[in-house]
Order: structure tokens, then C-alpha cells, then sequence
């Protein structure tokens, strides 16, 4: 298993401001990825956070409003740029672990991010 | 492209009762499936996970799933409702053990004492 950090674990930010998530993992990994995950909905994937090189952005998400950093294989940054109310939801980070059978993801326990 | 959908939003059971919850996938290659489980104000856990080994999966808390091509279904079931089963459950579907997983809409379990 793969135990998982996440700072902050909540925040409230104002209009207009950007906020940085941290993800930190105990071990080494081969895939982290950032979820969205809005109030009352569901996960909905954001990118694949690829270590060295630029992320995998899904449809409807941008590097412009969600940039994203991956220097190595325990961590990983998600942004939150430009910020407003739309963007207030819980912010999760799960990771693929190198000995992973049947791609078992593990996730952290999420940012709660209030935009006023 | 992959997907779940999770038929029912809410689905409301007594206490002993039977739970099913249903998911149907769709997939243009013999898929990864999961079943996720969220309490209030906590994190996700993996329930169980079928990776084309028995087609019959059992998982935590008494939870099992069967998997079924032919009805491209993944439905979770469990014997006996438990107070503490009332939750928020996710069905997902992945291609392969290194891709992401697409979740479903996701169904809120209620226990009726």
C-alpha cells in the first residue's frame, strides 16, 4: 500500500487568488494523478501528473488553470489558478505504487477548497 | 473511450436487508473494474477489484461483486445491511493496470433502522 499527505487539508481562499495542493507519498510510484471531486458529485479526473515532463490534461481541464508539477516520483503539486466559487471542491491526489497488482489506486485524504 | 454508469443516485434499504447497488460498464477492452466506498467526511477505499481472475469478487465488509460480460454489469451486493454500510459508493472502470480510473455518478446508501 502507499500511504498518502496533503497540504493543506483545507483552505479558504479569495476570488481572484491561486492555491497550491501538495501530494506526498511514503514510496515511490509510477502514476499520481489530481481529481476533482465537486459537493455532492463525483471524482472526476483532472490530469496525469507525469514525472519530467508536462501532465496529461483530461477534457475541459487546462495547464493554464491547473498547472501541474511532478519533479519526482513521490510528489506531486496540483494549482489552482485564478480561482472562483465554481473551483470550491475537494481536491484529491491518488497514486499508482510501483508494485501495484491490478492497478490498485490508493488516494489521499483530499484538500477542501472554499473560494469565497 | 470508457465508462460506468450507476443506476439509482440513492438507494435506501433496512437494516438485514439485502444491498444492490448496480453498475454497468462500458469498455472496448476486457476492463479493470472497482468498487469504491466513501464514508461522511472521509476519504475513498477500495472495496474490492476485479482484474479478469474469478468473475466472482469478494471484498471488505461482507461486499461482494460478479462480474458479467454478457450483461457488461458489475453489481454490488451484500447479504445483510449494516448500519455502518450507509455510505457513499463509486463503481470504476479502468483498460489496464497503468491507466486511470474513471468513476461512475456514484450511489448514496441509506439503512433504514
Amino acid at each position: 500500500s502507499a500511504v498518502i499527505s496533503q497540504k493543506p487539508s483545507r483552505d479558504i481562499c479569495q476570488r481572484g487568488t491561486s492555491l497550491t495542493i501538495q501530494c506526498q507519498v511514503d514510496s515511490q510510484v509510477t502514476m499520481m494523478f489530481w481529481y476533482r471531486q465537486q459537493p455532492g458529485q463525483s471524482l472526476t479526473l483532472i490530469a496525469t501528473a507525469n514525472q519530467g515532463s508536462e501532465a496529461t490534461y483530461e477534457s475541459g481541464f487546462v495547464i493554464d488553470k491547473f498547472p501541474i508539477s511532478r519533479p519526482n516520483l513521490t510528489f506531486s503539486t496540483l494549482t489552482v489558478s485564478n480561482m472562483s466559487p465554481e473551483d470550491s471542491s475537494i481536491y484529491l491526489c491518488s497514486v499508482l505504487p510501483l508494485a501495484g497488482l491490478g492497478n490498485e489506486q490508493f488516494f489521499g485524504p483530499g484538500t477542501r477548497l472554499t473560494v469565497l | 473511450a470508457q465508462s460506468v454508469t450507476q443506476l439509482g443516485s440513492h438507494v435506501s434499504v433496512s437494516e438485514g436487508a439485502l444491498v444492490l447497488l448496480r453498475c454497468n460498464y462500458s469498455s472496448s477492452v476486457p476492463p479493470y473494474l472497482f468498487w469504491y466506498v466513501q464514508y461522511p467526511n472521509q476519504g475513498l477505499q477500495l472495496l474490492l477489484k476485479y482484474t479478469s481472475a474469478a468473475t466472482l469478487v469478494k471484498g471488505i465488509n461482507g461486499f461482494e461483486a460478479e462480474f458479467k460480460k454478457s450483461e457488461t454489469s458489475f453489481h454490488l451486493t451484500k447479504p445483510s445491511a449494516h448500519m455502518s454500510d450507509a455510505a457513499e459508493y463509486f463503481c470504476a472502470v479502468s483498460e489496464n493496470s497503468a491507466s486511470k480510473i474513471i468513476f461512475g455518478s456514484g450511489t448514496r446508501l441509506s439503512i433504514r433502522p
